[in-house]
C-alpha cells in the first residue's frame, strides 16, 4: 500500500514556467514533509520541508503548500530552469521513518 | 561540514554472497536510516539506528540486516544475495526523530 502518492510521473515545462507536483497522504501521524530532488547517479539532496502547523513555505523559487484537512501538500517551481530538471519525491514522516511517493521526472525545456 | 559517505560507491556481487555496504554520517548526527531504491519499487525504507539501537525496520526479509557503532557510523549487510537485490542503497543521516534527513550518494550493488 502507498502510503504516500504522488503525481503526476512525468512532467514537461518550459523555461520560466511554473512546475507543480502534487502528493496525498492518508496517515494523520504524519508530522513532516519533505521536498527531494534527485539528480541521475546521485542520492536525492533535500529541497525544502514543511511541517502541519504551517500552511505555505517558501524559499526562493520553491514553494510547499500544504492542506492538512485535505492530507495533501505540493511543492511549486517558480521561473523553472533547465537546471531543474531532475526528478522530486515528496514525502512524509510520522517520526524518523520516511515514506516516499513514487517520483515525478520534471523535464524542463530552454 | 562532510556530508553524508557511503562506501563503496558501486559492488558488483553473484548470487549466493553476502555484501556489507558502510555509511558514515554528517558530524553529530546520530540517526542513520537505510533505504533500497529500484525503479520499480521506488525509495523504500530497510530500518533506522539512533545510538546503536535499531528503532524501526522495514519489511524487508531476514536477509537484509544492520548495525550502527559508537560513533554513528553504520553498516548494513545483506545475505544470501539474489538478483532482486540490485538497487541503490542510500543511507541518510538526520540529529534524531523529526530532523531533517541528508542522504549519501548511495551504494550501486549489482547482483549477478
Amino acid at each position: 500500500q502507498q502510503q504516500v502518492k504522488q503525481s503526476p510521473q512525468s512532467l514537461i515545462v518550459q523555461k520560466g514556467g511554473i512546475s507543480i507536483i502534487n502528493c496525498a497522504y492518508e496517515n494523520t501521524a504524519f508530522d513532516y514533509f519533505p521536498w527531494y530532488q534527485q539528480f541521475p547517479g546521485k542520492g536525492p539532496a533535500l529541497l525544502i520541508a514543511i511541517r502541519p502547523d504551517v500552511s505555505e513555505k517558501k524559499e526562493g523559487r520553491f514553494t510547499i503548500s500544504f492542506n492538512k484537512s485535505a492530507k495533501q501538500f505540493s511543492l511549486h517551481i517558480m521561473d523553472s530552469q533547465p537546471g531543474d530538471s531532475a526528478t522530486y519525491f515528496c514525502a512524509a514522516s510520522p517520526l524518523g521513518q520516511f515514506y516516499f511517493g513514487t517520483g515525478t521526472s520534471l523535464t524542463v525545456i530552454p | 561540514k562532510a556530508g553524508v559517505t557511503q562506501t563503496p560507491r558501486y559492488l558488483i556481487k553473484t548470487r549466493g554472497q553476502q555484501v556489507t555496504l558502510s555509511c558514515s554520517p554528517i558530524s553529530g548526527h546520530r540517526s542513520v536510516s537505510w533505504y533500497q531504491q529500484t525503479p520499480g519499487q521506488g525509495l523504500q525504507f530497510l530500518f533506522e539506528y539512533f545510538s546503536e539501537t535499531q528503532r524501526n525496520k522495514g519489511n524487508f526479509p531476514g536477509r537484509f540486516s544492520g548495525r550502527q557503532f559508537s560513533n554513528s557510523r553504520s553498516e548494513m549487510n545483506v545475505s544470501t544475495l539474489e538478483l532482486g537485490d540490485s538497487a541503490l542503497y542510500l543511507c541518510a543521516s538526520s540529529l534524531g526523530l523529526g530532523a531533517e534527513a541528508f542522504f549519501g550518494q548511495g551504494t550501486r550493488l549489482t547482483v549477478v
